[in-house]
């Protein structure tokens, strides 16, 4: 079974950037498309975005347009999630999650990293 | 954009009994497109259900899950103590995922 693992908790400044990254411990990048979801303090999931490496480019919730960017690295076979413009709100735990992966043809995001934890403060 | 919302934001149940979760989509959606999970603190989310009704690798048969169109239902039929979380339905649709509020399931 493929882990994702994501990198280490962050705590950021209200305007600057946070870079997430989600890096599978078994497969390539390259055989499926990964999401990004995020969970504010007890609050629920929200889908943020993916990125389909077959297709290339990524695909964003219109809330995020403008100020979230997810891009994949095939030399370290590393998926990355950054936010910009960051607000004490966008404060969360953010996971990547594969997509469909076991299950084609389906929708559905059936591997999950251990989730980051971003703080804006 | 499918809006999903759950119904009811809290359940008390107590171990043993049966567990009825409500997901209803604003507008309707296909079948492969429905999906629940399972969220406990401090955890990352676990694939209970795909396809709206199929059980994912691992899943123990007291989950089931059906429905169509615009309703859909997560049932636990025996409540185990493991089982008292957060259940969260998904769809697909437009190339975007959305998620339901999420149903807290407690124990009474």
């Amino acid at each position: 079974q493929v882990l994702l693992l994501q990198s280490g908790p962050e705590v950021k400044k209200p305007g600057s950037s946070v870079k997430v990254s989600c890096q599978p411990s078994t497969d390539t990048l390259a055989s499926f498309a990964i999401n990004w979801v995020r969970q504010a303090p007890g609050q629920g999931l929200e889908w943020m975005g993916y990125i389909n490496p077959v297709f290339g480019s990524p695909n964003y919730a219109p809330r995020f347009q403008g100020r979230l960017t997810i891009t994949t690295d095939k030399s370290t076979n590393t998926a990355y999630m950054e936010l910009s413009s960051l607000r004490p709100e966008d404060t969360a735990v953010f996971f990547c999650a594969r997509d469909s992966g076991d299950y084609p043809g389906s929708y559905v995001m059936d591997v999950w990293g251990q989730g980051t934890t971003v703080t804006v403060s | 954009e499918i809006v999903l919302t759950q119904s009811p934001g809290t359940l008390s149940l107590s171990p043993g009994e049966r567990a009825t979760l409500s997901c209803r989509a604003s507008q309707s959606t296909h079948s492969n497109t429905l999906a629940w999970y399972q969220q406990k603190p401090g955890q990352a989310p676990r694939l209970l259900i795909y396809d709206t009704s199929r059980r994912a690798a691992g899943i123990p048969d007291r989950f089931s899950a059906s429905g169509s169109g615009t309703d859909f239902t997560l049932t636990i039929s025996r409540l185990e103590p493991e089982d008292f979380a957060v259940y969260y339905c998904q769809q697909f649709d437009s190339a975007r995922y959305t998620f339901g509020q999420g149903t807290k399931l407690e124990i009474k």
